[in-house]
């Protein structure tokens, strides 16, 4: 029943380090996300990816980067590290069509 | 993006009282859905709403997808205090993207 794993759980990152923040999903999904979640905010899409070898860019994708080589796996890779990427991220995936989506557990990081 | 109005921001509410939150789009949605994020946790679906005027019930709460296709609302009936979270709405138009609400505080006191 593993669902949505993101790791790491918490991450503290200085200014201008890189990072990879990684999602990976059991279920079999072909739809991806990856969301970041400010303080008292709702959760706005970085990137998203409707299948293997495609990914499009969301409402917030500047500063980040992703690749979908595999179904299972989504990962979200930050290169210059800066203070307003500080925040909780989210991965979530859906089968496909009129389906919902299911969340990871999130990864919150600080850029200091 | 899309644009989602939420309201009410948060809500202090004793015990045993029902509860109400609403989502608005300037944008025709074709799917509704809420989730409720605990602290520390990812946000986890409550209810998922597919059809313009589409009422859904699981357990205490009821959901409704409104006729115009631009708003949603969630009632929570005989609130309990593990009902206490942030409750999100989301919506999604004809794309691939869900956009959410920024979320109602629900506290619960005993």
């Amino acid at each position: 029943n593993a669902g949505v794993t993101q790791t790491p759980k918490f991450r503290i990152l200085k200014i201008g380090q890189s990072m990879t923040l990684q999602c990976t999903q059991d279920m079999n999904h072909n739809y991806m996300y990856w969301y970041r979640q400010d303080p008292g905010m709702g959760l706005k899409l970085i990137y998203y990816s409707v299948g293997a070898g495609i990914t499009d860019k969301g409402e917030v994708p500047n500063g980040y980067n992703v690749s979908r080589s595999t179904t299972e796996d989504f990962p979200l890779r930050l290169e210059l590290a800066a203070p307003s990427q500080t925040s909780v991220y989210f991965c979530a995936s859906k089968r496909g069509g009129n389906t919902e989506a299911f969340f990871g557990q999130g990864t919150r990081l600080t850029v200091v | 993006g899309q644009q989602l109005n939420q309201s009410p921001q948060s809500m202090f509410i004793q015990e045993g009282e029902d509860v109400s939150m609403n989502c608005t789009s300037s944008s025709i949605f074709n799917t509704w859905l809420w989730y409720k994020q605990d602290p520390g946790e990812g946000p986890v679906l409550l209810i998922a709403l597919y059809k313009a005027g589409e009422l859904t019930s699981n357990g205490r709460l009821t959901a409704q997808f409104g006729i115009t296709r631009k708003d949603s609302f969630l009632n929570i009936s005989a609130s309990i205090p593990s009902d206490v979270g942030i409750y999100f709405c989301a919506g999604r138009s004809t794309g691939n993207q869900f956009y959410f609400g920024t979320g109602t505080s629900l506290t619960v006191i005993p």
